[in-house]
């Protein structure tokens, strides 16, 4: 099986710069996504590793180590509409289905 | 544009009675899975198709039931038996290498009173 670890609740100042930690065991996996929820709505999706290192996309990074069993999301300038949870996701061998971390619900701040 | 539409958004049953989710996507994707999320639980599988007229128990099968009788279509039916019914549903659909990912719709949100 897979287990995923994240943090539950993170606050942030508008304007700094989060990074959201998701560490993981699993015997084996294909690569790992990140998702953004807001609340009461469907997640969208945000980046997909599959290579160990850093994958940046404006304001969003996402990075992994296989080696540590470790991702994290980076989140720079942060604004008000960035408060949401943010999910990490493990795609696993061959063609299983997405599993779930529970999501680290983010505030920023004013 | 392609999407993937689940109805209704809000859905109030009495307890005991059988309920079905519609979930309909025109992505041409292969892929279909319905995930149930609860306050603090994360998103878990019930069940998924990755071809039509097949499907497999998901994490949290018990309760619900399936049909994948089209490739757009995936509807979820939560039967009686499940014991706590109210909760968020997703539904989702991919490709069957899903690099780019799950498109999800927007949710039904059920209430069993």
């Amino acid at each position: 099986g897979q287990n995923i670890d994240q943090p539950t609740e993170m606050t942030a100042t508008e304007g700094a710069i989060v990074q959201i930690n998701c560490t993981y065991q699993t015997s084996g996996f294909n690569g790992l996504f990140w998702y953004q929820q807001h609340a009461g709505e469907a997640p969208t999706f945000l980046s997909y590793n599959v290579l160990d290192g850093l994958e940046e996309k404006g304001r969003f990074s996402s990075f992994l180590s296989r080696s540590k069993g470790y991702s994290y999301l980076l989140l720079k300038e942060l604004q008000m509409k960035d408060s949401a949870s943010y999910l990490c996701a493990l795609w696993g061998t061959g063609n299983t289905p997405l599993v779930f971390g529970k999501g680290t619900r983010l505030s920023v701040i004013a | 544009d392609g999407g993937i539409t689940q109805s209704p958004k809000y859905l109030f049953r009495k307890e005991g009675q059988n309920v079905t989710l519609s979930c309909e996507q025109n992505l041409n994707h292969d892929a279909m899975y319905w995930y149930r999320q609860d306050p603090g639980q994360g998103l878990r599988l019930i069940y998924y198709s990755q071809i039509v007229n097949d499907f497999q128990k998901g994490d949290i099968a018990e309760g619900y039931s399936v049909s994948r009788e089209k490739k757009e279509s995936f509807p979820l039916t939560v039967t009686s038996a499940q014991k706590n019914p109210t909760a968020f549903y997703l539904c989702a659909s991919s490709t069957l290498t899903p690099t780019e990912g799950y498109t999800f719709g927007s949710g039904t949100r059920l209430t069993v009173v």
